[in-house]
């Protein structure tokens, strides 16, 4: 079994400022990670996502996520928010094709970037 | 995303009738998911496809069927809406090897 935890419902910044929105997850099997994005009215869209390898992935828009095995972690950053950033943010963890590749989600993490 | 559409975009219907909400795909990926999005919840799967009539539930199951006759299209049944079937219905469809998941636009379903 599988599960996601999102420590923060909310994330309130300045447009400029650096953020992190933090994200557990646990697993009984190898993991496979990614971090989704969701503008308001909109589906969601695949920020970055870490299956092997390096454990610093880099996605778009400038974001960032660091896997850690130890910690079971897998935190998004971005240096420099802009106001477009704000949205709503989902980790989700998977099992890979021996769960035919379901995703498992956090249940969210609301940034708004403030001026 | 142009290669994946969900039917209809809303909905309102009445407790107790039934409901198909229609996924459709042009890019002949094999899996196919729907999920529900509900505040406080982010999303949860309720079934998922893996082929063509090879289907399975997810972890939200109980008042919903599903059915996949051909690649391109996966239907999901609400058998007799209930108000807590009030929701926000993604599908999402992946090739399998990690590509990540193309979502659809969502349909916003409201049982009164």
């Amino acid at each position: 079994a599988q599960s996601v935890t999102q420590l923060d419902s909310q994330v309130p910044v300045f447009e400029e400022a650096p953020v992190e929105l933090r994200c557990n997850y646990s697993s009984s099997v190898s993991v496979y990670l990614f971090w989704y994005v969701q503008y308001p009215n909109q589906g969601l869209q695949l920020l970055l996502k870490y299956l092997s390898g390096s454990t610093l992935v880099k996605g778009i828009n400038g974001f960032e996520a660091e896997f850690n095995k130890s910690q079971t972690s897998f935190h998004l950053r971005k240096p420099s928010v802009h106001i477009s950033d704000t949205a709503e943010y989902f980790c989700a963890v998977s099992g890979g094709g021996g769960s035919n590749y379901k995703l498992t989600f956090g249940k969210g993490t609301l940034l708004t970037v403030n001026p | 995303d142009a290669g994946i559409t969900q039917s209809p975009r809303h909905k309102v219907t009445e407790t107790g009738t039934p409901v198909t909400l229609r996924c459709h795909q042009t890019e002949n990926h094999r899996y196919m998911y729907w999920y529900r999005q509900d505040p406080g919840h982010g999303l949860r799967l309720i079934h998922y496809s893996y082929g063509v009539k090879d289907t399975d539930k997810g972890e939200v199951s109980d008042g919903y069927s599903v059915s996949r006759s051909k690649t391109e299209d996966f239907l999901l049944t609400l058998e007799s809406a209930t108000s807590s079937q009030t929701s926000v219905y993604f599908c999402a469809i992946t090739t399998g090897a990690f590509g990540g998941y193309t979502f659809g636009s969502g349909t916003r379903l409201t049982v009164v």
